[in-house]
């Protein structure tokens, strides 16, 4: 079956440091990939996406590209800020039989910026 | 829009009690689905409808019935409410299933004593 799997946390950086959280995947075809975020106390809500192999996601200074030969999609940034501070989730969404998709998630990765 | 609502925001129930999570959304999307989130678990999906009348079965959907008798609404039943459904609820929705973005709700936090 379909798998995500992503760096464990927690991961504690210091404002302005450099951000990778890795996650490689395990899927048939050719799933889209997807890093949700959820900050406190709220729900998932979509940072970034690419539907296609070498195709770079990117929104509020993070980037991501689907790399098709590693099976990876590793979430990036340049500079962290403390309201980066959330949880972050690696997905793929691929066939699961007939015309349905499954959403197919990672188990999360606790990002800690202090300033 | 509201997008993705969910009633209520917190709730405490007894073992062997039921009650319905409410999740409602207004973009006229044809795909719903309930996960759970437990600490070191990620998401996993419980049930979900591709359409008004449709329904089907997640990873982990014992305990829980759902029905999609509108476009708009996806409740989410607890037939007989046990410690191990403890957990944050989450609905969402998308225009349908293949690939689109999903919409979270804000999450209902479920304690079973």
């Amino acid at each position: 079956g379909n798998s995500v799997t992503q760096m464990e946390g927690p991961v504690t950086l210091s404002e302005e440091a450099f951000l990778t959280i890795n996650c490689t995947y395990t899927a048939t075809g050719y799933p889209s990939l997807f890093w949700y975020v959820q900050y406190p106390g709220e729900g998932l809500q979509l940072l970034l996406k690419a539907t296609k192999a070498d195709d770079k996601g990117s929104n509020k200074g993070f980037e991501a590209t689907y790399r098709k030969e590693t099976t990876s999609f590793h979430l990036e940034k340049g500079s962290v800020q403390v309201s980066d501070s959330a949880v972050y989730f690696c997905a793929l969404c691929a066939p699961s039989g007939g015309s349905n998709y499954k959403l197919t998630f990672g188990k999360g990765t606790l990002l800690t910026v202090n300033p | 829009n509201a997008g993705v609502t969910q009633t209520p925001k917190f709730q405490v129930l007894k073992t062997g009690q039921s009650m319905t999570l409410q999740c409602a959304q207004d973009m006229n999307h044809e795909y719903m689905s309930w996960y759970r989130q437990d600490p070191g678990m990620g998401l996993r999906l419980i049930h979900y409808s591709v359409g008004a009348g449709i329904t089907d079965q997640g990873e982990v959907p014992n305990g829980y019935n759902v029905s999609r008798s509108t476009t708009e609404d996806f409740p989410l039943r607890l037939l007989s409410a046990a410690p191990s459904q403890t957990s944050v609820y989450f609905c969402a929705s998308s225009y349908n299933s293949q690939g689109y973005e999903q919409y979270f709700g804000p999450g209902t936090r479920l304690t079973v004593t």
